[in-house]
């Protein structure tokens, strides 16, 4: 059974830094990783997919790995904003039965102004 | 576009009531999903379909049943409340399984509160 975590459960930054937040899954038959992000009270909005043949993907400030072998995502975030202040999801498409996503409990992220 | 809406956005039940939450969506997707979000148990699937006519079982699909009668359209009922059914649930779509790019949007979410 695919399984997903997300270390750190929480995490409080200064404006301006960069960060990174780690996804890990246990089977490595993926056929691609999602980032999410949910704010307080709301749905969650898909920030990058990966394909599993795929080695990173990137929008503005966001920058997303994939390590399919050693079964590791990392979500770089650059020059951190209040306005990234979230929880952060990371969710693997399993490779061989359809398009059921796993979710991590996600990366509590604050960014301090 | 809309995208993915959920109807309602609140409700409380009383144990042993039933309801039935709406998931619509207008990117003529042929997936569609229901999950549900508890602290600490992340998102769980439980049920979801491949097709109009078609629905399957995901990981927690004990007291909930679904239909998927029109294509936009996915339906999650529950016949007997329980308070063990206390949670956000949410319905999400994506295209066809196998292209190159198949995402999956979520609405916003559903709080049901079972007393």
């Amino acid at each position: 059974k695919q399984e997903v975590t997300q270390i750190p459960a929480a995490l409080s930054v200064p404006e301006g830094e960069n960060l990174v937040l780690n996804c890990s899954f246990t089977d490595s038959a993926i056929y691609n990783l999602q980032w999410f992000r949910q704010d307080p009270g709301k749905g969650l909005t898909s920030l990058l997919l990966i394909q599993s043949s795929q080695r990173e993907q990137t929008s503005g400030r966001l920058n997303a790995s994939l390590d399919k072998s050693s079964g590791r995502s990392t979500l770089y975030i650059a020059a951190s904003q209040p306005g990234d202040s979230a929880t952060y999801l990371c969710a693997v498409r399993p490779g061989t039965s359809g398009s059921r996503l796993t979710f991590g409990e996600g990366t509590q992220l604050t960014v301090n102004p | 576009n809309a995208g993915v809406t959920q109807t309602p956005k609140f409700r409380v039940l009383k144990t042993g009531q039933s309801m039935t939450l709406l998931c619509a969506q207008d990117m003529n997707h042929e997936y569609m999903y229901w999950y549900r979000q508890d602290p600490g148990m992340g998102l769980r699937l439980i049920h979801y379909s491949v097709g109009e006519g078609t629905t399957a079982k995901g990981e927690v699909p004990d007291g909930y049943n679904v239909s998927r009668l029109k294509k936009q359209n996915f339906l999650l009922g529950l016949e007997s409340a329980a308070p063990s059914q206390t949670s956000v649930y949410f319905c999400a779509s994506s295209p066809l399984a196998g292209g190159a790019y198949n995402e999956q949007f979520f609405g916003p979410g559903t709080r049901l509160t079972v007393l």
